[in-house]
């Protein structure tokens, strides 16, 4: 079946420091690939996403390339920001109704 | 900005008891799920509903779960009798349409503790 497998946290950085979360799947079809995060006290929100081969999804300075060779989606940001302190979840969608989700990296920056 | 509302957002019941969590998503959505995460594990997908019917449910969602949409805002989820390991965040979702890459959007959650 569908699993998303994510770099296990938590992951605690300085401001401005790079950052890389690593996911990769596996799907028995053409999945779209997903980033969902949740600040605290809230719900899940969709980062970015991307539905074929070599897109690039992109949002609030977030990138990740869908990966078909490498089965990989990773999500990378240059410089964070305390802002940016939240749980990230990996997920794909492999039909039209349901989320396969990874376990959650909780990221903490610290100022 | 539209977004789907849970309450309560936490809920604590005695084992054996029937709990409904409830959920409104957005006003001009079509699709609507439940998912779950128990303390430490991945978010489970449990089960979606369209048109006043499951279109699709997984293993976990087994004769103890239900869920109904009673008046047309409201989507609740219901445990008949609930155990121990049911305790988790349960988020409820909606989407506009369920097409390839469309986008969910999610509740903020219960957290259920049962005791």
């Amino acid at each position: 079946g569908d699993s998303v497998t994510q770099m296990e946290g938590p992951v605690t950085l300085s401001e401005e420091a790079c950052l890389t979360i690593n996911c990769t799947y596996t799907a028995t079809g053409y999945p779209s690939l997903f980033w969902y995060v949740q600040y605290p006290g809230e719900g899940l929100q969709l980062l970015l996403k991307a539905t074929k081969a070599d897109d690039k999804g992109s949002n609030k300075g977030f990138e990740a390339t869908y990966r078909k060779e490498t089965t990989s989606f990773h999500l990378e940001k240059g410089s964070v920001q305390v802002s940016d302190s939240a749980v990230y979840f990996c997920a794909l969608s492999d039909n039209d109704y349901k989320l396969s989700f990874g376990a959650g990296t909780t990221v903490t920056v610290r100022a | 900005e539209p977004e789907v509302t849970q309450t309560p957002s936490h809920q604590v019941t005695q084992m054996g008891q029937e709990v409904i969590l409830r959920c409104v998503p957005i006003s001009n959505h079509l699709y609507f799920y439940w998912y779950r995460q128990i303390l430490g594990q991945k978010v489970e997908f449990l089960v979606s509903f369209y048109n006043n019917e499951i279109s699709e449910k997984s293993e976990i969602f087994d004769d103890q779960f239900s869920v109904e949409r009673p008046d047309g805002s409201n989507f609740t989820l219901k445990i008949r009798s609930t155990k121990l390991e049911d305790s988790a965040m349960y988020f409820c979702a909606s989407s506009e349409d369920s097409g390839v890459g469309v986008e969910a959007f999610f509740g903020q959650g219960t957290r259920l503790t049962v005791v």
